[in-house]
């Protein structure tokens, strides 16, 4: 069966370090997406891309980048990681223009 | 601005009676109105849409929600809840002719089956 995964799906780093999420789909989508997902707050989109070499900032992008090489994955760094960033990361993918969003398990994230 | 709201918290409700969590949302448009569910740690899943059509929507695991347009509402229901059902719900929506950047999620609503 087709899936979404991420990894690693728990991660404790320190303040100014690199960390990399990785997500890595089977469906072929090719819309994918980075939510970090905070109590009171609900899902907040952080990047996003429609396909291969396309990338765009979301609500909350400041601290994230990502890179689109191929169909399959779409990683997500946080270039020096701050405590603001603990949270649980979820990659998501979707086809077509009007479809659901297919979510990855989560990545928990503490930055200490 | 584009917006969601999931006005409670929490949902207690008994085994075998009926369910419902609310949202009610706003945007410029036509809206795409979407419910998932989150089991404890673990991805959000998706359980139905509406983005035209018939107003009642049906979807997984025997859900369906209703789309009234007056009251810009989108309510999750469930005629007989089980206790599998005690999860965390979200009501997403965007607007017609935003791309899929412009999905805004509601806080969610923790829904509890009491046996």
């Amino acid at each position: 069966d087709a899936e979404i995964t991420q990894s690693p799906r728990h991660k404790i780093t320190e303040t100014g370090r690199q960390v990399t999420l990785a997500c890595h789909q089977t469906w072929n989508h090719n819309n994918m997406f980075w939510y970090r997902q905070d109590l009171g707050h609900g899902l907040r989109l952080i990047h996003y891309s429609y396909g291969v070499q396309d990338t765009n900032k979301g609500e909350v992008s400041d601290g994230y980048s990502v890179s689109r090489s191929n169909t399959e994955d779409l990683p997500l760094t946080l270039e020096s990681a701050a405590s603001s960033q603990t949270s649980v990361y979820f990659c998501a993918s979707s086809r077509g223009t009007t479809g659901e969003l297919f979510f990855g398990e989560g990545s928990r994230l503490t930055v200490l | 601005a584009q917006s969601v709201a999931q006005p409670e918290d929490q949902v207690n409700v008994a085994e075998g009676n009926p369910l419902t969590v609310k949202c009610t949302y706003s945007v410029s448009g036509n809206p795409y109105l979407f419910w998932y569910v989150q089991y404890p740690n673990r991805g959000l899943q998706f359980l139905l849409k509406y983005i035209t059509g018939d107003n009642l929507v049906k979807g997984s695991y025997g859900f369906e929600a209703e789309f009234n347009k007056s009251q810009t509402s989108f309510h999750l229901k469930k005629p007989s809840a089980l206790v599998s059902d005690s999860a965390l719900y979200f009501c997403a929506v965007r607007d017609e002719s935003g791309g899929y950047q412009k999905v805004t999620f509601g806080t969610g609503t923790k829904l509890q089956v009491i046996p």
